[in-house]
């Protein structure tokens, strides 16, 4: 099988800006988590989505938010970038929401 | 709150010696862990998981120790190789309604000396 694929692997974005990245995820995993990395605090939870619906948040503000498609594709977006929100931004699927995750290569995100 | 932590930022090792990455966590409640690898530029790699109501998993070069009453998980790598060369991350599994929370510790760069 495929792994997780995300897109873009790269993006530079100025303050103010907004930015949707991409997410496929394994093929026949339904559930989809974000999680934001950064040197400073680590990997953070941004949000999980399962059959389409967000099960769990993370303490994020209302910039980021995300959605997932019927073929369990997911999508998150930041609005109004700021500098901090520059960080490697990676996906994870797994086949149900208590099983184990397996991660994507990430979108490094750049905020100038 | 719940936190998982590790207190080694990085560990040197010369190639063929063992290895042994630590984590400490607070949640008495986490259900199971998983110990993770990130090379450069990749994501987190699944290296092994341990439920907790085990003390010790072997997988291929790694054994995973649980040690309930402290609060304390290792990661020990057999015959450290440079390919072994990442962070290493805890991950702490909270199994609730259906779902699960998981929450990473902050990471430890394992650097194998040739």
């Amino acid at each position: 099988k495929a792994g997780v694929t995300q897109t873009p692997r790269y993006l530079i974005k100025t303050r103010g800006q907004q930015v949707t990245l991409s997410c496929s995820p394994i093929s026949g995993h339904r559930s989809v988590s974000w999680y934001q990395q950064t040197p400073g605090q680590g990997l953070q939870f941004l949000f999980e989505y399962f059959s389409e619906t967000q099960r769990n948040k993370g303490n994020f503000p209302g910039r980021f938010s995300g959605r997932q498609f019927s073929n369990s594709r997911s999508e998150m977006n930041v609005s109004t970038l700021e500098l901090g929100d520059s960080a490697l931004y990676l996906c994870a699927s797994n086949p149900l929401a208590q099983e184990t995750q397996y991660f994507g290569p990430g979108t490094r995100l750049l905020v100038l | 709150g719940e936190s998982v932590g590790l207190h080694l930022p990085t560990l040197s090792v010369q190639e063929g010696d063992n290895s042994i990455i630590n984590c400490a966590y607070s949640n008495s409640a986490s259900d199971y862990f998983i110990w993770y690898k990130q090379e450069s530029g990749k994501g987190p790699q699944f290296i092994i998981d341990i439920r907790s109501n085990m003390d010790k998993r072997q997988g291929q070069r790694v054994t995973v120790l649980l040690n309930k009453t402290v609060k304390h998980l290792s990661l020990q790598i057999a015959a450290t190789q440079p390919g072994d060369s990442a962070v290493y991350f805890c991950a702490e599994i909270l199994l609730s309604g259906g779902y699960q929370k998981v929450t990473f510790g902050t990471g430890t760069k394992l650097q194998v000396i040739p």
